[in-house]
Parts: structure tokens; sequence; C-alpha cells
């Protein structure tokens, strides 16, 4: 079965400093991985894509992840965090033998302080 | 991307009332789906809408609880019967535009029965 797993629940960084969240897959099939931001009522904001091509991914916001299929990762990085990062953020796998459907993680709550 | 606007964008109903939530976008979608994201917790894919014909629905959601419309390629109709309180959820509409494209979701619904 198909399953996203993002191992760290919350993560409290201090602003400036830099950020790796974590996401493992397990998926039957070659997975589109995405990430999504959600700050506190508001819907889901697509950060960053991947399809095929560069393991490498720049998105929005200055965050990149990093596809590794040896490890089935997808781990999301930015170098310097802004307090306006705070939010939740959601891994998500899908694929076109699904049907385009989303998987997604549990999500990590980022914290920032000042 | 898409303006994809869900109304209500929230609401408070009685227990055993049901509430219908349209999703309305401002182009033509391929792709329509409604996730459910409970308090505290990830989403969850309710059901694919398909144009003209029954929606597809993924494991532990039914019609009867969760009849779904979607007439065109711009909007579609989630309805939650007979509610109860753990039917208390944020309900979100997402689009995409095929295959190897990534899906938009809408603000979201927040439920809360009563």
């Amino acid at each position: 079965a198909q399953s996203v797993t993002q191992p760290d629940i919350h993560i409290t960084v201090s602003e400036g400093a830099s950020l790796e969240l974590r996401c493992n897959y397990s998926y039957g099939a070659t997975p589109y991985l995405f990430w999504y931001v959600q700050s506190p009522g508001q819907g889901l904001q697509l950060l960053l894509k991947y399809f095929s091509g560069d393991t490498l991914v720049q998105g929005i916001k200055g965050f990149e992840a990093e596809f590794k299929r040896s490890q089935s990762s997808f781990n999301l990085r930015k170098p310097s965090v802004h307090w306006s990062d705070a939010a939740e953020y959601f891994c998500a796998v899908g694929a076109r033998e699904y049907g385009n459907k989303l998987v997604f993680g549990a999500g990590t709550i980022l914290r920032v302080k000042s | 991307s898409a303006v994809i606007s869900q109304k209500p964008s929230r609401d408070i109903c009685q227990r055993g009332t049901s509430l219908t939530i349209q999703c309305q976008v401002d182009s033509q979608v391929t792709m329509m789906f409604w996730y459910r994201q409970q308090p505290g917790q990830s989403l969850t894919l309710i059901a694919t809408a398909n144009q003209g014909s029954e929606a597809t629905y993924e494991s532990g959601f039914v019609i009867d609880k969760f009849p779904i419309s979607r007439p065109n390629l711009t909007f579609s109709t989630l309805t939650v019967s007979n509610m109860s309180p753990e039917d208390s959820s944020i309900y979100l509409c997402s689009v995409s535009w095929g295959w190897d494209t990534e899906a938009f979701f809408g603000q979201g619904t927040r439920l809360t029965v009563v």
C-alpha cells in the first residue's frame, strides 16, 4: 500500500537557521512528489513538485527538495528560515498509475523562534 | 494555476442534517477531487469527481454519506449527509489538468457539527 512518512510532527528552528523536513514514501509506482504548506485557517499552497528529471527541485519562497530514489526520500530544505515560514508542511505522493490521487504524510508543524 | 472557489468557507450544522459544499474553478479542469482533513490530521482522499458519471470513492467512504456531483468541467459539489460530530472537518476541493500535472487546492470548508 502507498504511504508517506513524515517522522517529525513538530520542529522548532531559530529565525535565520537552516531547515530540513524529512519525507519518506512507500509507493508501488514511479512517484510524483510534492510539498505543500498550510498556514492556519488556509488551504494548501504548492511549494514545489517533482515529476522527473533533475532530482534537486527549486520551489517558491526559497525552498528546495531533493529526490533520492535509493532512499525513497524527498526532503525539503531551506537555508535560512523566516518567521513567516511558520506553518504546517505536508509531503504528498501521487502517480499516473493511481489516477493522480495524492497520498499525504501526517504533516510537520514548523515553529520559528525569533 | 487556477482560481478555485469553495462555498461555504465555514458552517456550523446540527447533527442529522446535510450540507452541500460547492467547488467552482475559473477554467476547465480534467480532474477534481475531494479531500477531508479531520482536526489535527492530514488529508485523506474521499473521492474522485467524474464529469458526467458517478464519483469514484476511496475505501471507507460511500456514496450515501458523501454524494458528489460534477455536471461539467468547472464545477463539483460534495454533500455531507446525516451529519454527526465525527464529520467535523475541513473539506477541500482539489483540481488538476491531467497526468504529470500538480494539484491545486481550494481554501477549504470548515464544518462543525453540533
